[in-house]
């Protein structure tokens, strides 16, 4: 399996435009969450999916902020509309429930 | 309210020494921790794993200490490498049905000194 696969790598934006980040967890793992990284607050939990059902999204900062799982292999984080502050890293993952999570490469968002 | 701490943002210790990386929780619920490595321009990926049942686990050079009565956890990385150095995330969780996501520290950045 490749792993999970994040799109794009690197986001610039300007503000108030719209901006979809992209996943796909590794095939078979059923569940799925989005990380934000940044100095602050360290890898933060915006929302998790189980079975592409959304669990938890107490973590997601705003409205502006949204998340799908359509089917069990691609999920998206959508800003709109974007602002500075939502500069960051974000991370996708995924895991079995009996195993430790893994990580995509991450996708750096820059809004200007 | 941050659930998991790691108060030292940043540590500097000489190739061939101990790494002890610190972590403190504050939710008695968690019961089953984790400790990631993060290179830059990489996600963090998985090192080792303790459950609540045990006090230490070992992998190698690494060795993950649990203390639950003060909510307390430890990395010791022994003797470190040039190529330990990197971001150290210690996350935790509980394993209730339900409830499992992961919740992370804010990271300490280990920098190995040849």
């Amino acid at each position: 399996d490749a792993g999970v696969i994040q799109s794009p790598r690197h986001e610039v934006t300007e503000m108030g435009q719209e901006v979809t980040l992209r996943c796909k967890p590794i095939s078979g793992h059923d569940y799925l969450f989005w990380y934000r990284q940044t100095m602050m607050r360290g890898l933060e939990l915006l929302i998790y999916f189980n079975n592409n059902v959304p669990i938890d999204d107490s973590g997601m900062p705003e409205d502006r902020f949204s998340a799908k799982m359509p089917n069990a292999s691609f999920s998206t984080l959508k800003i709109q509309p974007s602002e500075p502050r939502d500069s960051a890293v974000y991370f996708c993952a995924s895991r079995n429930r009996d195993s430790e999570a893994f990580f995509g490469q991450g996708t750096r968002l820059t809004v200007v | 309210d941050q659930q998991v701490k790691q108060n030292s943002p940043s540590l500097s210790v000489q190739e061939g020494r101990i790494s002890i990386l610190n972590c403190d929780y504050t939710n008695s619920m968690f019961d089953y921790f984790l400790w990631y490595k993060k290179y830059p321009a990489e996600g963090p990926t998985f090192l080792i794993s303790i459950s609540s049942i045990k006090d230490k686990n070992e992998d190698g050079r690494f060795t993950v200490f649990l203390n639950k009565s003060a909510k307390h956890l430890s990395l010791h990385i022994v003797p470190s490498q040039p190529g330990d150095s990197a971001v150290y995330f210690c996350a935790a969780m509980t394993t209730n049905f339900g409830n499992e996501k992961l919740t992370f520290g804010t990271g300490t950045r280990l920098t190995i000194i040849p």
